[in-house]
């Protein structure tokens, strides 16, 4: 089972505070990194799929970049709302490329 | 509308009772697969499909089956549950894997007494 990690596990901000949190994977037989976005309730939904060391993806006030050779990547959240109060996922594909493997994820509470 | 179906949504059932948690995609994809969320262990993986008739098992296979006869459908098989498979379970969908955004289910909820 590989090793993947997310840091921290909670996260309390305020409403306007940028933020961000890290995931760290195994650096070698690298394929594709995931970010997902998790509301209570509801199911998981896609943020960004990233491939290539180096890749920058931006969607609105959220933004990540990924280190393949270092094994990890950040997710940046800027200016923060509470509706960004969600659990924030990634998961690491390996280069066999068949299996996902999740990260325990990072809860955001943004307080107004 | 694009969508990954799951049914039933809430489950509450007895130890060694034989159920199906059913799971359909309407988006035409190759790959399926089928997840478990438990509390401080994040979601892991117990069964995959690349394509019809193909599966290959997760990190955490055991006491689960699961069938692709049809590229649309794939159903979750318990044959005797347990307490320990009490979790939220999570079906989803891409059209191939690695660089596809993967497209979850609603979720189901089996508690097993």
């Amino acid at each position: 089972i590989l090793n993947v990690e997310q840091s921290p596990q909670s996260l309390h901000v305020q409403e306007g505070d940028s933020t961000n949190f890290t995931c760290s994977f195994p650096s070698s037989n690298f394929y594709a990194l995931h970010w997902y976005r998790w509301e209570t309730a509801k199911s998981p939904e896609a943020l960004f799929v990233m491939t290539l060391n180096g890749d920058e993806k931006k969607k609105g006030r959220i933004s990540a970049t990924l280190n393949t050779k270092e094994g990890y990547s950040y997710l940046y959240i800027k200016g923060s709302q509470p509706e960004d109060s969600a659990t924030y996922l990634c998961a690491f594909i390996d280069n066999a490329g068949n299996m996902l493997t999740f990260g325990g994820g990072t809860r955001l509470m943004v307080k107004p | 509308e694009a969508q990954v179906t799951q049914n039933p949504r809430y489950l509450i059932t007895v130890t060694g009772k034989k159920l199906t948690v059913t799971c359909s995609q309407n988006m035409n994809h190759e790959y399926m697969s089928w997840y478990r969320q438990d509390p401080g262990l994040g979601l892991r993986q117990i069964y995959y499909s690349m394509n019809v008739e193909v599966t290959d098992k997760g990190d955490v296979p055991e006491g689960y089956k699961v069938s692709r006869k049809e590229k649309r459908n794939f159903p979750l098989i318990l044959e005797s549950p347990s307490p320990n498979q009490t979790s939220l379970y999570f079906c989803a969908s891409n059209p191939g894997q690695g660089i596809y955004e993967q497209y979850f289910g609603p979720g189901t909820r089996l508690t097993v007494t």
